[in-house]
């Protein structure tokens, strides 16, 4: 069963922080790895996108990614009051397979 | 901004009942999907559709279900004989095709089952 694995939360960072947001996922074949934010009774909406080893920068957003210890990471620079959804980590299925494994999302609060 | 469009927003239908939930995806995507997240769990993939055939289903998506492109321009999921378990929220989601994981998320349809 492939998984992938969240804090559920609530994660707590106070307005201008860093909030760091953290995955693990089981199926080593897992190439593709997603971020989505998903605000209370939206749909996700597709934050960043890491394919390879290492940090990936988009503005106040990095990604980071590490296949040897099955570990996604996101970091969320100077955040807002805005940033406060529920952030689901998301892997592909390996082997050419085009569903997504969604882990069930850390719900995070920026507080002002 | 291109957007994927569902309709309904919200269904409510008796057990047993006949649903069909429909999406206009963006126009120049080539990839179609369908997930459901039930009430405060994860979201799940049900279905991957391209040119105009399923190319992977995962083990929610048993003869209850089934899609279709009826028209060229929606891409519908139906859902025979509907249980109560079936109440979720189902995202229509597309991608252009180039990296298949980067969707766009339709705004959902809610389906209740009483």
């Amino acid at each position: 069963q492939k998984e992938v694995e969240q804090n559920s939360g609530p994660l707590s960072v106070p307005e201008g922080a860093i909030a760091s947001l953290n995955c693990t996922y089981s199926d080593r074949g897992s190439q593709s790895f997603f971020w989505y934010r998903q605000y209370s009774g939206k749909s996700p909406e597709l934050i960043m996108s890491i394919y390879s080893n290492g940090d990936k920068e988009d503005g106040r957003f990095t990604a980071q990614l590490n296949k040897a210890s099955q570990y996604v990471s996101l970091l969320i620079r100077d955040s807002q009051p805005s940033d406060s959804a529920t952030y689901l980590c998301a892997a592909d299925s390996g082997g050419g397979a085009d569903g997504l494994t969604f882990g069930k999302g850390t719900h995070l609060i920026i507080q002002p | 901004e291109p957007e994927v469009t569902q309709t309904p927003s919200h269904q409510v239908t008796q057990m047993g009942q006949e649903v069909i939930l429909r999406c206009v995806p963006i126009s120049n995507h080539l990839y179609f999907y369908w997930y459901r997240q039930i009430l405060g769990q994860k979201v799940e993939f049900l279905v991957s559709f391209y040119n105009n055939e399923i190319s992977e289903k995962s083990e929610i998506f048993d003869d209850q279900f089934s899609v279709e492109r009826p028209d060229g321009s929606n891409f519908t999921l139906k859902i025979r004989s509907t249980k109560l378990e079936d109440s979720a929220m189902y995202f229509c989601a597309t991608t252009s095709g180039v990296n298949t994981g980067e969707l766009f998320f339709g705004e959902g349809s809610r389906l209740t089952v009483l």
